[in-house]
């Protein structure tokens, strides 16, 4: 079936970095996008990606594999604000209407 | 800029009770959603509407009826609460086509809680 995985935890510390994966499984594919959820608050979009490789958006980046079903969103120069969770989404080809959510992964930055 | 407003923020409902839960968008957006957010899991899909007057059942449409009135709102009912349910949901909009679909606009949900 279809499908978004991601893992629940993450802990880093503040002025490194993060890696949030990012797993799917669909029918087809038109895109992949990452958004940030803060405590009680909605989702924010960051990022999308429909080809292979890295994105660089400076304080967030994206790589995607579309072979082996996998993205990350990659957060540098962490600051204790970066502290939420990260949601990817995916859209595959059938149902185009229909973005499927991962569970989210919930970043937490240590001083 | 525009924004999603949804109200209430707070639904406290009684078992069996029929709900309500309204959605405004003033980005002049094809496509709005519903999700359900469960503590610990994603997002799921309650319904979306393409345009005005369209109607689309996600995956977890079962116990819920939507009404798309005119192209800035869309509307969740719960047909019947069920006791102890708590959740989020969240509405949110996006224009139709190309990377558009992926980018969705959220608003900042609403908080149901049934006695």
């Amino acid at each position: 079936g279809q499908g978004v995985e991601q893992p629940a935890k993450l802990m880093s510390v503040e002025g490194t970095f993060a890696r949030v994966n990012c797993t799917y499984s669909t029918s087809g594919f038109n895109g992949l996008s990452w958004y940030q959820q803060r405590e009680g608050q909605a989702p924010v979009f960051l990022s999308y990606v429909v080809l292979d490789g890295l994105k660089d958006s400076g304080h967030f980046s994206t790589f995607l594999s579309r072979s082996n079903g996998y993205s990350y969103l990659l957060l540098t120069e962490l600051q204790i604000k970066d502290s939420a969770s990260y949601l990817c989404a995916v859209r595959g080809n059938y149902n185009q209407g229909k973005l499927i959510f991962g569970q989210g992964t919930k970043l937490s930055i240590k001083p | 800029g525009g924004i999603i407003t949804q109200t209430p923020k707070f639904l406290i409902g009684q078992e069996g009770q029929k709900l309500t839960l309204k959605c405004q968008q003033n980005f002049n957006h094809d496509t709005m959603y519903w999700y359900r957010q469960d503590s610990g899991k994603g997002l799921r899909l309650i319904y979306y509407s393409i345009t005005e007057n369209d109607l689309q059942k996600g995956d977890l449409s079962e116990g819920y009826d939507a009404s798309r009135e005119k192209k800035s709102s869309f509307s969740l009912t719960v047909t019947s609460a069920q006791k102890n349910e708590m959740a989020v949901f969240l509405c949110a909009s996006s224009d139709w086509g190309g990377s558009s679909q992926n980018t969705l606009y959220f608003g900042a949900g609403t908080r149901l809680s049934v006695l």
